[in-house]
Order: C-alpha cells, then structure tokens, then sequence
C-alpha cells in the first residue's frame, strides 16, 4: 500500500501560467518532505523541502505548501517554463527514516 | 570530477545471469542507497549503507545483494536475474546533516532482464 500517492501521472500547462503538483500521503510520522525533479536519462535532482513545523516554503519560482490535517502537500511552479518540462516526485520521511517517494507527476509546459 | 557515477548504463541479461550494478561516488559521502524505478511505483528503496561494512535492507530488497568494502564505492548485486528486475537501478549518496533528506543521484542504469 504506497504512502505517498501523486494521483495526477500528467500535467500539460502554458507557458507562463502557474503549475501545481499535489502529493498525498497517509503515514502521520511523516515529518519531512521533499520535491524532486527528473529528467529523461537523468538521476533525480532535489529540488526544495519542508519540514512539517511549517505549512510553506518558498525557492524563487517553487513553493512548497503542507497540509497536515489534510496529509496533504502541493507544489507551486510560477511562471511555468519549458524547461521545467519534467518528472516530479514527492517525497517524505519519518524521524530520519528512509525516503518514501510518490510514483512522480509528468510536466509538460508548452511555449 | 563527476561526483556519482554508475556502471553500465544499460544492462541486457538473460535470466538466471548474475549482474552486478556499479555506483562511485568522490565526496566521501557516509551514507550510500540503491533504488529502482518502476512506472507507478516511483522510487523504492533496496538496500542502503551509513558507512563501509554496514549495509541495511529497504523496502524491496529479495534478489539483491550489497557489499561496501570502501567509502566510495556500493554495488548491487542480482545474484540470479528476473524478469520483474527490468527496472531502472539509481544510486544516491547523501552527505548532509540529515540523513534522510537531501540525497543526490547518479544517472541510473536501465537494466533488462529477458
């Protein structure tokens, strides 16, 4: 049973316009949250995290929002670029355990 | 000075082939992690290291096998290849303060299993 779930497998968005990424999950230990970014033929690169004593993190054009309540985590791209064209992922850990990733969320930004 | 390098970047065996997975790293890392991604699935972890000679289970660690007898180096072993290994293997090393968080990957390597 996965405990981090991107419901969404796609997203198509216009340049320019806001892109946003959404992540569930189910295990209340989680503290920690992180966003990753892939390319084709390429590893995983980080890309911005927040810790669950906060509900917002902001890096330039990604924000990161939590919803503990909800068990709930989105992610903010604006202004969408073509070259954020990629794979997402989302992921959590629990008290310095291991990584948890979601199954990842296709960008596709058009010019 | 490439940081995170992996061996071969693709891999065709047949099943019941033993193949072994290479991973470098040159920033002395302690901890070290090997991963497969499948469409659906994300990342699932399968073995992991905090150091040389202490290596732990993941989430999906039946069929694989680890060693590291040096800091820089952790490979992955199939001891007898299965078609439900077709996967693409990422190795990542994380150097920060938390353990857990910020990891960096090597490029992966596309392995088929026939």
């Amino acid at each position: 049973d996965q405990q981090v779930k991107q419901n969404s497998p796609s997203l198509s968005v216009q340049e320019g316009r806001i892109s946003i990424l959404n992540c569930d999950y189910t295990n209340s230990m989680f503290d920690y949250f992180l966003w990753y970014k892939k390319y084709p033929a390429e590893g995983p690169t980080f890309l911005i995290s927040i810790s669950s004593i906060k509900d917002k993190n902001e890096d330039g054009r990604f924000t990161v929002f939590l919803n503990k309540s909800a068990k709930h985590l989105s992610l903010h791209i604006v202004p969408s670029q073509p070259g954020d064209s990629a794979v997402y992922f989302c992921a959590a850990s629990a008290a310095g355990n291991k990584l948890t990733f979601g199954g990842g969320t296709r960008v596709l930004v058009k010019p | 000075d490439a940081g995170i390098t992996q061996s071969p970047r693709y891999k065709i065996t047949e099943t019941g082939r033993q193949v072994t997975l290479m991973c470098h790293q040159t920033w002395s890392h302690s901890y070290m992690f090997w991963y497969r991604q499948d469409l659906g699935h994300g990342l699932r972890l399968i073995y992991y290291s905090a150091a040389a000679d202490i290596t732990d289970k993941g989430e999906v660690p039946d069929g694989y096998v680890v060693s590291r007898s040096k800091t820089e180096n952790f490979p992955l072993t199939l001891e007898s290849a299965t078609r439900s290994q077709t996967s693409v293997y990422f190795c990542a090393t994380t150097g920060t303060g938390g353990v857990w968080n910020e990891q960096f990957f090597g490029p992966g390597t596309r392995l088929t299993v026939l």
